[in-house]
């Protein structure tokens, strides 16, 4: 099993560019999240999804949208980038009755210029 | 205020040493507390969970306080592979995880 996939590893945008984030687990599990880690704030919660064709706003969604067409797959989408959406992107899935063992990508760094 | 608080360190300590961290949680009906390790530029991974009743694990120790809303992370025998960060971890009642900032630990030869 290779678990919690990310694509691509590392991204290096221009302000107002877009962009997708692919997140692809193998576990069946029904949870998916994505999070943002910035230095001195830990780990935020942008958006997450209980089930396939469902998602939900977390703390810091504003600039980014998600889609779950596929329950292996969780889509995180930036329309016009901006430096501030600098960071690392982690992506968690879990099965609901494990909630707290969130299994983690091995992260996206993006860089907005 | 912050779902979770912890106190960023750094911690250096030698080899075997006894090390503790603890963290606050604001929300008194969260359900249930853990610990997750992150190292360097990986994802977090978790460690342990942390029950009233406390949890052993090794060389890790975590306690939980309800009334003072606090958990604390203990790891006796320091080795220099547990240098990492820990992040507390709170579930307050819904779908989702809380995270907190995270406490860098690092073991000195």
């Amino acid at each position: 099993n290779a678990g919690v996939t990310q694509t691509p590893k590392f991204r290096v945008l221009k302000t107002g560019q877009s962009m997708t984030l692919l997140c692809a687990q193998d576990m069946n599990h029904e949870y998916m999240y994505w999070y943002r880690q910035d230095p001195g704030m830990g780990l935020r919660l942008i958006h997450y999804s209980v089930g396939e064709g469902t998602t939900a706003k977390g703390e810091v969604p504003d600039g980014y949208n998600v889609s779950r067409l596929k329950k292996q797959n969780f889509l995180l989408g930036l329309e016009s980038a901006a430096p501030s959406q600098t960071s690392v992107y982690f992506c968690a899935s879990t099965a609901p009755s494990g909630i707290y063992e969130q299994y983690f990508g091995p992260g996206t760094r993006l860089t907005v210029t | 205020r912050k779902e979770v608080e912890q106190d960023p360190g750094p911690f250096n300590v030698p080899e075997g040493a006894t090390v503790a961290f603890n963290c606050t949680y604001s929300n008194s009906a969260s359900q249930s507390f853990f610990w997750y390790r992150q190292d360097c530029r990986k994802e977090p991974k978790l460690l342990m969970s942390v029950y009233s009743s406390g949890n052993e694990d090794g060389r890790f120790t975590a306690q939980l306080n309800r009334a003072s809303q606090y958990i604390s992370l203990l790891i006796r025998d320091s080795k220099l592979s547990d240098s990492a960060t820990y992040l507390c971890v709170v579930n307050p009642g819904a779908n989702n995880l809380f995270f907190g900032t995270g406490t860098r630990l690092t073991v000195i030869p």
